[in-house]
């Protein structure tokens, strides 16, 4: 089990550039979540996954943001058009779909700056 | 509405002091109940949960947590704090039913710990 991992770790970019996060959940998970942190704040639930089925977005995920998780691994999350409001931490979290499907395992995080 | 609250955002105590720290929920049904530490700049490392039966719940590192349904809250204690566990703490109850998975976190109490 080596966890949940998530590339890059950090990005910074400039206002209205376009951004790609990857996420890789562990690798029995069914369920992938994306959360976004802003300091001092906890996290923020952005959207879910069962499978390659997107069930859930925040009303946070504005037409700019949009994920995907083909085939049900990994997943994506592009940012378009990025602005200065973005900046913040966004975390990618697994479960799976039996037993503790509650407890959600989170990666590292990518930490990202629009300046 | 689902919420959570940490009513201190910042508590400071000494090297091998007793901790306490408090969470309450607001949630319809059965809560399930989460804590969270994060160190700086990294994501969430699973504490302890509560599902249901004993309402004294051990977790890693030494910490426990009580559920009180009567006062609608998930405290976190450790008898005796290491230098090693500052870091940021966030309470989190799981919201569900239908097509909602998520958890929802409280704002997080940073703990110092004074040598």
């Amino acid at each position: 089990d080596t966890g949940v991992s998530q590339d890059p770790r950090h990005k910074i970019t400039k206002r209205g550039q376009n951004v790609t996060f990857r996420c890789d959940p562990i690798s029995e998970h069914n369920r992938l979540y994306w959360y976004r942190q802003t300091l001092g704040q906890g996290p923020e639930f952005l959207t879910y996954f069962q499978n390659e089925a997107q069930l859930e977005k925040s009303r946070l995920l504005s037409d700019r943001f949009s994920a995907e998780r083909p085939k049900g691994s990994f997943s994506t999350l592009e940012i378009q058009r990025t602005e200065q409001g973005d900046s913040a931490m966004y975390l990618c979290a697994s479960s799976s779909g039996t037993g503790s499907a509650y407890e959600q395992y989170f990666g590292p995080g990518t930490r990202l700056t629009v300046t | 509405a689902q919420s959570v609250t940490q009513p201190d955002i910042h508590i400071t105590v000494s090297e091998g002091a007793s901790l306490e720290l408090r969470c309450n929920y607001s949630y319809g049904a059965t809560p399930y109940l989460f804590w969270y530490v994060q160190s700086p700049g990294q994501g969430l490392q699973l504490l302890l949960k509560y599902f249901s039966g004993d309402t004294l719940v051990q977790g890693i590192k030494g910490f426990e947590a009580e559920f009180k349904r009567s006062q609608s809250s998930f405290n976190l204690r450790k008898p005796s704090v290491h230098w090693s566990d500052a870091a940021e703490y966030f309470c989190a109850v799981f919201y569900y039913g239908g097509a909602t998975n998520k958890l929802i976190f409280g704002t997080g109490t940073l703990l110092a710990v004074q040598p």
